[in-house]
């Protein structure tokens, strides 16, 4: 089974904290993703890789980097944390050969709230 | 961009009949066309997906249709039960099955009355 990790399922920040979310995946997969889930909203996509160092805006990246070292390891970076960036944040990997083509792969989620 | 439109936002089914949910997408070039699950407190996953080159696909209780003329897909869920109790989410892509990621609508919340 495909694993995704996410290190901190809950984090409560200050206005203007640097935030770093983490995300680990053991199934090798180039392309990774970040998402932010809000109520009403659905998932929505910040950025994305599709292989280590690089990196590619989603539809809302405002606010927000990434880092990608490695292959298995994507962070996505709140540089000053904001009230409006309290959320779910969700990493995803995508299988992109084989019977499940297409398959996006979620992390458990980090709830982030910003004071 | 692509857009995704996912209607009715809440759906109250008693068990045992179907639920339909609709989703629209604004982006002709769109091929890849996936549903996600996502039971309270966990994380979304993939229940069936549909390429553009089929118009229906169907996995036992559950089917999607797609009518690319009209951009929209459907998902069909038949005798619904308990465990159907879920948000769920349409998707849409044009990036050769979701590589540069996927455009979700917002969501449904299918209650399922006993």
């Amino acid at each position: 089974d495909v694993k995704v990790t996410q290190s901190s399922r809950y984090l409560v920040k200050r206005t203007g904290e640097k935030v770093f979310l983490e995300c680990v995946q053991d199934m090798d997969h180039e392309n990774m993703f970040w998402y932010r889930q809000d109520p009403g909203l659905g998932l929505r996509l910040i950025y994305f890789s599709y292989d280590v160092k690089m990196k590619e805006k989603g539809d809302i990246p405002e606010g927000y980097s990434v880092s990608r070292e490695k292959k298995e390891r994507f962070s996505l970076i709140l540089e000053s944390a904001s009230t409006n960036q309290t959320s779910m944040y969700l990493c995803a990997t995508i299988s992109l050969g084989g019977s499940n083509t297409g398959e996006l792969f979620f992390g458990e989620g980090s709830r982030l709230t910003v004071l | 961009g692509e857009n995704v439109e996912q209607h009715p936002s809440t759906l109250s089914v008693q068990e045992g009949d179907s639920a339909v949910i609709k989703c629209t997408y604004s982006d002709s070039a769109s091929n890849y066309f996936p549903w996600y699950k996502q039971e309270l407190g966990k994380r979304p996953q993939l229940i069936i997906d549909i390429r553009s080159n089929v118009g229906e696909k169907k996995d036992q209780r559950i089917a999607v249709t797609l009518n690319k003329t009209a951009k929209h897909f459907s998902l069909h869920i038949t005798e619904t039960q308990p465990e159907d109790s879920a948000v769920y989410f349409c998707a849409a892509s044009s990036s050769g099955g979701g590589a540069d990621g996927l455009t979700f609508g917002k969501g449904t919340h299918l209650i399922i009355q006993p």
